[in-house]
């Protein structure tokens, strides 16, 4: 079954204590991302990655650390967390193909989740 | 400004009744995609439709169908044949084709109640 993976789906940890939450993709993706949803603020990005070792800020980087040593593997660092790092994230995949005849190849499909909760 | 708007924070509608779901967005940029998603209470994101700026057609995947009109930049959803399992968060988000990093900007949501 085509999905993504994301791990753990549930972390109540405190601060400055690093964790990464892994993510994995057996779509053969080269596009990976990370987004975090807050109430209020929506889904924003906060890094993304083109393939294997190009990575790139997005929205709101600040406070995390990304990895693509592996196509089908993107983990998401928290070197020292913060409660402001409390939230709901996502890691998302999608192919750079060109469009195919019908839709579009480049949807961005979503993991679980991980409810992140940092005291 | 808002890129993507989505005016309706709530919505009820009974079982097997189609359902619209607004969605206005705003772009300069000529290539664009737009993409609705749904979220249920157990929180993950699950992609429904697509439908390109290029497109002549408007999107349909079963239930779900996209009416776009890139006059008035509006791409609502519709959910025909309502059930129970439709209750969720929706959300709409458009991709820029512009920008190299691809990433999705958000509506805020709406929220869909399905009633027996």
């Amino acid at each position: 079954e085509a999905q993504v993976t994301q791990n753990p789906r549930y972390l109540i940890t405190v601060t400055g204590k690093k964790l990464t939450v892994t993510c994995s993709q057996n779509m053969n993706h080269e596009y990976m991302s990370w987004y975090r949803q807050d109430p209020g603020l929506g889904l924003r990005q906060i890094y993304y990655s083109m393939n294997v070792e190009v990575t790139d800020k997005g929205d709101v980087p600040e406070g995390y650390k990304v990895s693509r040593k592996e196509k089908r593997n993107f983990p998401l660092i928290l070197e020292s967390p913060s409660p402001n790092q409390t939230s709901l994230y996502f890691c998302a995949s999608s192919s750079l193909a060109s469009r195919g005849l019908r839709g579009s190849t480049d949807t961005q499909y979503f993991g679980p989740g991980t409810r992140l909760t940092v005291l | 400004a808002q890129k993507i708007t989505q005016t309706q924070p709530g919505m009820f509608v009974q079982e097997k009744e189609a359902v619209t779901l607004d969605c206005t967005y705003d772009t300069s940029d000529p290539s664009y995609g737009l993409f609705w998603y749904k979220q249920p209470s157990s929180g993950e994101m699950i992609f429904l439709i697509y439908q390109g700026s290029y497109d002549q057609q408007n999107a349909t995947e079963g239930r779900y169908s996209l009416n776009f009109q890139k006059a008035r930049k509006s791409a609502n959803l519709v959910i025909s044949a309502s059930q129970l399992g439709d209750s969720a968060m929706y959300f709409c988000a458009m991709r820029e084709m512009g920008t190299g990093r691809r990433a999705l900007t958000f509506g805020s949501g709406t929220r869909l109640q399905v009633q027996p």
